[in-house]
């Protein structure tokens, strides 16, 4: 199985800042990479497909980069409503593996 | 809208089997593609399964090859996930979700949990 790595675990930030979260693939995946968001008691939500297409409806503050194994997820400034946790997962062969998790919590 | 409505909690004891249903509404359920990830209390998204719902066919992980079983049934336009033996490391929440390259529409999840 491919391995996802993702890192920080956990990150601190406030409104306003520029984060970014990586990924690591095991292997190379092209492409095949998507970022979710989830809010706790929620489903996750589809935030960036194919590495780095915006999905409808997402605001443009968030975007994703990358190919191989390396990957980011960037939000350019902060809102209230970012604080969740993140996941990467490849579909670039089965199983689909997640990363573990990137919790974004306020400083 | 586009909806997925998936069933409600279950418990179930070890060694027993759980069936999860998934219910498409508001796009064409027959063109589609539907993935089953659990999540356990640690928080870790596993991915399970996926069915192609036009042909029927199938992938499943390796972990849960011998135990799960997807099906779908067309004329309710509904996805269901079947997984046999349970143990108490399969307490999770279920979530159905539509999607063969990001998963854009998610089931609420549904709560099964082993207890003796």
């Amino acid at each position: 199985d491919i391995q996802m790595t993702q890192s920080p675990s956990s990150l601190s930030a406030s409104v306003g800042d520029r984060v970014t979260i990586t990924c690591r693939a095991s292997q190379g995946i092209s492409n095949y990479l998507n970022w979710y968001q989830q809010k706790p008691g929620k489903a996750p939500n589809l935030l960036i497909y194919a590495a780095s297409s915006l999905q409808s409806g997402v605001p443009s503050r968030f975007s994703g980069g990358g190919s191989g194994t390396d990957f980011t997820l960037t939000i350019s400034s902060l809102q209230p409503e970012d604080f969740a946790t993140y996941y990467c997962q490849q579909n670039y062969i089965t199983p689909y593996t997640f990363g573990q998790g990137t919790k974004l919590e306020i400083k | 809208q586009m909806q997925l409505v998936q069933s409600g909690p279950e418990v179930k004891k070890p060694g027993t089997s759980v069936k999860v249903s998934c219910k498409a509404s508001g796009f064409t359920f027959s063109h589609s593609a539907m993935q089953w990830v659990r999540q356990t209390r640690g928080q870790r998204l596993e991915w399970m399964g996926w069915i192609v719902v036009g042909s029927g066919n199938t992938n499943y992980a390796q972990k849960f090859q011998e135990r799960v079983t997807i099906t779908r049934d067309m004329s309710t336009s509904t996805a269901h996930m079947e997984l046999s033996s349970l143990t108490f490391e399969d307490t999770a929440v279920y979530y159905c979700a539509r999607g063969s390259m990001g998963l854009d529409y998610w089931g609420q999840g549904t709560l099964v949990t082993v207890s003796s």
